[in-house]
């Protein structure tokens, strides 16, 4: 079955600290996989996505194939990075629609 | 910059009531989307449709309908609203294609009371 699990419900860090957000997928086949955020009153907006190896607002994933998994991380978390995160994946199993995680709520403590 | 546009940010209903949500957007996207937004269950989708007047149910299309008569809107139906349909819903766009991202409105909280 195709799946993402975000096991998190719930992450609270100091300012300062690292982060990491846990994604893992069950898929067969070859999976695009995205992160999405929301901010506080604004829009669910596309925060990066594997293929494109690029670091956004200090945030990296890497696609983990042996372990299935597509953490983001950010070693320094700020404030302004409160938010609530998705981890999602599409591919030609699902017809490219996207499978999403249940979300994981980022606090970050001053 | 695709601007995805869903017609209300909030709106109140009463059970039983016929309920239209609508959604426009801007960057000829043949792929939209309706989802429901709900606390620890994130995103589940309703339905999606790839094409004008075509339609593909997502996975709680129960108690809902939808209508894509032209390609940038795409309206969502409860066709007679009941209490548990009480959340956020949530409208994407998304160009044909692998690993292309959906763009999202800004959401409608919508109350059924």
């Amino acid at each position: 079955a195709q799946r993402v699990t975000q096991p998190e419900k719930l992450l609270s860090v100091f300012k300062g600290a690292p982060v990491e957000l846990k994604c893992n997928y069950s898929y067969s086949g070859s999976p695009e996989l995205f992160w999405y955020v929301q901010y506080s009153r604004q829009r669910l907006q596309l925060l990066l996505r594997h293929i494109s190896r690029e670091s956004i607002k200090g945030f990296t994933a890497d696609l983990n194939k042996g372990e299935t998994s597509f953490h983001l991380k950010k070693p320094f978390a700020q404030e302004e990075d409160s938010a609530m995160y998705y981890c999602a994946l599409s591919g030609a199993n699902s017809n490219y629609q996207l499978i999403w995680g249940a979300g994981t709520k980022l606090i970050i403590k001053p | 910059d695709v601007k995805v546009t869903q017609s209300s940010r909030y709106l109140v209903k009463r059970t039983g009531e016929k309920v239209f949500l609508e959604c426009v957007q801007d960057m000829d996207h043949e792929n939209m989307f309706w989802y429901r937004q709900d606390p620890g269950l994130g995103l589940r989708l309703i339905y999606f449709s790839y094409d004008v007047k075509m339609k593909e149910k997502g996975d709680i299309p129960e108690g809902y309908s939808v209508s894509r008569e032209k390609k940038e809107r795409f309206s969502l139906i409860l066709e007679s609203a009941s209490t548990n349909q009480t959340s956020m819903y949530l409208c994407a766009s998304m160009s044909v294609g692998s690993n292309q991202p959906q763009h999202f409105g800004d959401g409608t909280r919508l109350s059924i009371l």
